[in-house]
Parts: C-alpha cells; structure tokens; sequence
C-alpha cells in the first residue's frame, strides 16, 4: 500500500529553524516534492529530490534518504509569511508520474 | 508565467444537482488532474488523463466522472451532487515525462446543501 506520514501541526518563532519531517512507504518512488499551501490557496512547488542527500534553495532546503523511506523540509529564519501548510509529495513509477500526497503540515510561525 | 485557472472559486449547489468543474492551463502539458483536499486527509486523486480523450480514474472516483476533449482543458462533472461531495477541489497539470512538478489551479470550494 501507500503510506506518507508527516505532522499534523509544528509552531516556531520567527527567525527560528523548524524541521518538517515525512516519512513514505509506497510501490514506486520516482521522486519527492515538497509544496507550500497558504490557506485558500493553490499549492505551490518548493522543491524535488530524487537523489539521497540535500538540496538548498536559499531559506530552504530538502533532505531525502531513500533507504529509510524519509525527507525532511528545513524552513531558515523563519518569517511570518512561512505560516502555511507544506505537503509532501511521492511521485511514483507508473507512466503518467501521478503522485501520493501527505496529509500536510500546518507551521504556525509566532512574533 | 505558468497558469492554471478554475472556472469558479466558490460554488454553492444542492443535493441531486449536476455540478460542472472547469480547469484550463496554457502550459501545453499532456497530463491533467482532478484532486479532493479534506482536512486530516490531504490531496486524494479522482481522475487524470495524460492525452485528449483519454482518462484513468484515481484513488476515488466513485461519483465522479471527467472530460478532456481540448489538450488544456480537463472537466469535472459530478453526476448528482451530494452532501460528502463537499469539498475543496485542485486542478493540476504536469508534462508528461522528466522532473517536472505538478502545476495547480487556486481550486474550487463546493458546497452540497
């Protein structure tokens, strides 16, 4: 079966560092993405690996080890504009590249 | 700049209605699809298709039911509507093959009465 756990909710403070962790376990693994989705709004792509070891885009960064069946999100100086879900993603092997989503994590950033 | 757009941002319609959902992308892309997001359970896939007139249903199709039949515009058609169809519906877009994410429309929030 397919299976993504991630945390429902993680609060931290602004200028903090918070880590969101998803853990898979699915058929076919052709990738994992992160997105963020501000409330009542499309998601949108952060960032994709498909290879183990870390991927940096300036406030934030993607981890994935394929062994484990794990990523993590790590939000940098967190601002308050970060507040918002971050779903991750698996994309499977099948033709059409569909993807299993995670129930999404809500991060509530404070003052 | 990549596009997808939704017909309605928010829709109110009663039991027993048929309720039509237009998606439209201007990125050329083959694969199309429709998703549910329910609180506590994330994006659940209803139907793709990956060419025009072509589909494939997804994890829960069950009361749905689509239509391709123009390369960017992919619909969602709810036979009769009913109360646990209430829900916030995303449209997506994505090529067919390579690294390339899916692409999604600001969704349409239904609600059956």
């Amino acid at each position: 079966g397919q299976n993504i756990d991630q945390p429902t909710e993680m609060t931290a403070t602004e200028g903090a560092i918070v880590q969101i962790n998803c853990t898979y376990q699915t058929s076919g693994f052709n990738g994992l993405f992160w997105y963020q989705q501000h409330a009542g709004e499309a998601p949108t792509f952060l960032s994709y690996n498909v290879l183990d070891g870390l991927e940096e885009k300036g406030r934030f960064s993607s981890f994935l080890s394929r062994s484990k069946g794990y990523s993590y999100l790590l939000l940098k100086e967190l601002q308050m504009k970060d507040s918002a879900s971050y779903l991750c993603a698996v994309r499977g092997t099948d033709s059409w590249g569909k993807f299993q989503f995670g129930a999404g994590t809500q991060v509530v950033v404070t003052p | 700049d990549v596009k997808v757009t939704q017909s309605s941002r928010y829709l109110v319609k009663r039991t027993g209605e048929k309720v039509f959902l237009e998606c439209v992308q201007d990125m050329d892309h083959e694969n199309m699809f429709w998703y549910r997001q329910d609180p506590g359970l994330g994006l659940r896939l209803i139907y793709f298709s990956y060419d025009v007139k072509m589909k494939e249903k997804g994890d829960i199709p069950e009361g749905y039911s689509v239509s391709r039949e123009k390369k960017e515009r992919f619909s969602l058609i709810l036979e009769s509507a009913s109360t646990n169809q209430t829900s916030m519906y995303l449209c997506a877009s994505s090529q067919l093959v390579g690294g390339e994410t899916q692409y999604f429309g600001p969704g349409t929030r239904l609600l059956v009465l």
